[in-house]
């Protein structure tokens, strides 16, 4: 099972939207609304920002989004903040491997 | 509020069984709701699932690791374990404890991770 394609790095201002994208197949992304995404600062584990694509656990700043389009998932942030310097990882459920869940390569954010 | 705690050794000889334990609190390993879960994170590195269990026993794993992978559950101790032999350089990473929600198929509560090297 191959991780799902996001870029290695985004960087925006202070202020600006950024949008981090996660593509996979029908199998894992395009086939299901188990798109979720961790945000993971230096020496930390990783933080739960969005689930089932779109849903944000309590205590999540409004300033995180998801969406998906087809085979692509996308995380919206708006507004952006030193503190959301980061890495960010998507997963998705997948039905191509017995392990049923997959990670993707995970994005760099540089706050400008 | 449900906390995770990984415990084991942070230095492992090559060819050894690295093993670690997962302490639960604040919830019950024996909920059918969840899985029990180990990723693991080389430095520098992305995330890479290893596998999960549920209270029942049944296990998962990452076909890339499965010929050296255990992991184990206790409910008797609220925790899960995880045993990978043969260990080398490779294996030197970041090793995590998570909750997996399976409705919603996310790891929602983390252990803070415990790095363990591979080192003679």
């Amino acid at each position: 099972q191959s991780a799902l394609t996001q870029p290695a790095s985004v960087s925006g201002s202070p202020g600006q939207s950024i949008t981090i994208s996660c593509t996979g197949t029908s199998s894992d992304v395009g086939g299901y609304n188990y798109v979720s995404w961790y945000q993971q600062h230096p020496g930390k584990a990783p933080k739960l920002m969005i689930y089932e694509v779109s849903n944000r656990p309590s205590g999540v700043s409004n300033r995180f989004s998801g969406s998906k389009s087809g085979n692509t998932a996308s995380l919206t942030i708006s507004g952006l903040q030193a503190e959301d310097e980061a890495d960010y990882y998507c997963s998705s459920y997948t039905s191509s491997s017995t392990l049923g869940y997959v990670f993707g390569t995970g994005t760099k954010v540089t706050v400008l | 509020q449900v906390q995770l705690q990984e415990s084991g050794p942070g230095l492992v000889k090559p060819s050894q069984t690295l093993s670690l334990t997962c302490t639960v609190s604040g919830g019950s390993i024996s909920s059918g709701d969840y899985y029990w879960s180990w990723i693991r994170q080389p430095p520098g590195k992305g995330l890479e699932w290893i596998g999960y269990i549920y209270y029942s026993g049944s296990t998962y794993y990452n076909p890339s690791l499965k010929s050296r992978v255990t992991i184990s559950v206790d409910t008797s101790k609220n925790q899960f374990s995880l045993k990978l032999s043969s260990v080398t350089a490779a294996d030197t990473a970041v090793y995590y404890c998570a909750r997996v929600s399976i409705a919603a198929a996310v790891l929602d509560y983390w252990g803070q991770g415990t790095l363990v090297t591979v080192s003679s």
